[in-house]
């Protein structure tokens, strides 16, 4: 079945440094990629999808290309801040489906 | 955006009682919700597919019987766990599909902690 594959957490970064967490996907289809966002004790948010191959998602300085000959969605931002702390979960749906979501990763920024 | 809001957020109940989870589309209609489980520092996993006006789809390992979900009408669903149990103290999250884009991305309530004693 379908299936979600991001990078084991947590990842530990200083103020103004780039972030990479890596997403890998598993679909006999052609789903669409999420990356979600949960701040502590709340529920989830969208960052950012792509709907098809080569799109490209981007919200508060976050990016994330589809990436069909990898079978990707890695997130990217260049210059990350304390604000950004949370868990990052990278997803897909396929068709009529729920969202099947990864492992998640938790992103502690300090100052 | 779609607005979902779920109530409670945070239920403590004594062992052997139940308890009812609400998850509402505030401005739009949806024939289908999803209900997600998630362990502390784990991801989300479906439980369930509630389909307004029939019956509920069930993930392998879910018990029927203990969590029963209703969806009537097209903006509130419910999850109603059943004689619970310490283990079933989680995070319970409901999400619904906006537009009829099969693929479209889900909206999240914010999510219902039970806490069993």
């Amino acid at each position: 079945g379908d299936s979600v594959t991001q990078m084991e957490g947590p990842v530990t970064l200083s103020e103004e440094a780039f972030l990479t967490i890596n997403c890998t996907y598993t679909a006999t289809g052609y789903p669409s990629l999420f990356w979600y966002v949960q701040y502590p004790g709340e529920g989830l948010q969208l960052l950012l999808k792509a709907t098809k191959a080569d799109d490209k998602g981007s919200n508060k300085g976050f990016e994330a290309t589809y990436r069909k000959e990898t079978t990707s969605f890695h997130l990217e931002k260049g210059s990350v801040q304390v604000s950004d702390s949370a868990v990052y979960f990278c997803a897909l749906r396929a068709a009529g489906t729920a969202l099947i979501f990864g492992k998640g990763t938790t992103l502690s920024v300090s100052s | 955006g779609a607005v979902v809001s779920q109530h409670p957020s945070r239920v403590i109940c004594k062992s052997g009682t139940s308890v009812k989870i609400e998850c509402r589309s505030l401005d739009f209609q949806a024939t289908t919700m999803f209900w997600y489980r998630q362990f502390p520092k784990q991801s989300l996993m479906l439980m369930a597919t509630s389909n307004e006006g029939s019956k509920a789809t069930y993930e392998q390992g879910v018990e029927k019987d203990k969590f029963l979900i209703n969806h009537a009408s097209l903006t509130l669903s419910t999850l109603t766990v059943t004689s619970a149990h310490p283990e079933d103290s989680s995070f319970y999250i409901c999400s619904a599909p906006s537009g009829l884009a099969g693929t479209g991305e889900l909206f999240f309530g914010e999510g219902s902690r039970l806490t069993v004693l």
